[in-house]
């Protein structure tokens, strides 16, 4: 069945890095890609979609790019900031499939 | 604009019990959805809807019913709560099948 992947463990970096955050998907790759924000108590926020003929696509600090050959997607954030701190959620469009989400904590 | 709002937030039921979670968009969104997400899962799809009047089954649809009689409104129902439908339930909608989806609060829902 399909599956999508994300690490469970908890990301932690410095105010200003980048932030790297990875999706990987089993079997065939989706259409589209797309990446959520979701914030303790609330619903997800829609972020990026990323379409499998694109290789990379870019909002202010945010780049996702999709490798279809890996079957994965990366998520980063540069110069981040300590509200960037929040769980990201990668979902396989086709299939409705949501990652269980990657928590990101940016440290000052 | 309220966007996707969701009632009750809160809700803690015992077990055998009934409830209808009430999710209503302000967008004129076609799409429809019902999830669920539990700690260290993502979330989990359990009825969705592509218009007034239809609704079909997701990944998880086992003890729930859905009704979309009015194309603002997508209902949830447990007919017999369990404690395994202990969980967070949102609602979502999109104005196509892959467009962006726009989440409401959550209910977060307790089955003793």
């Amino acid at each position: 069945s399909q599956k999508i992947e994300q690490n469970s463990e908890a990301l932690n970096i410095q105010e200003g890095k980048t932030a790297t955050l990875t999706c990987n998907y089993t079997n065939y790759s989706p259409a589209y890609l797309q990446w959520y924000r979701q914030d303790p108590g609330r619903g997800p926020v829609f972020l990026l979609l990323i379409r499998e003929n694109e290789k990379e696509k870019r909002k202010e600090r945010l780049k996702v790019t999709f490798d279809t050959t890996l079957k994965q997607s990366l998520f980063h954030i540069t110069a981040s900031q300590p509200a960037d701190s929040a769980t990201y959620l990668c979902a396989h469009y086709n299939k409705l499939i949501f990652g269980a989400g990657t928590r990101l904590a940016v440290h000052p | 604009n309220a966007g996707v709002t969701q009632t009750p937030k809160f809700r803690v039921l015992k077990t055998g019990q009934s409830m209808t979670l009430l999710c209503a968009q302000d967008m004129n969104h076609e799409y429809m959805y019902w999830y669920r997400q539990d700690p260290g899962m993502g979330l989990r799809l359990i009825h969705y809807s592509v218009g007034e009047g239809t609704t079909a089954k997701g990944e998880v649809p086992d003890g729930y019913n859905v009704s979309r009689l009015k194309k603002q409104n997508f209902l949830l129902g447990l007919e017999s709560a369990a404690p395994s439908q202990t969980s967070v339930y949102f609602c979502a909608s999109s104005g196509a099948e892959a467009d962006t989806q726009y989440f409401g609060p959550g209910t977060r829902l307790t089955v003793l």
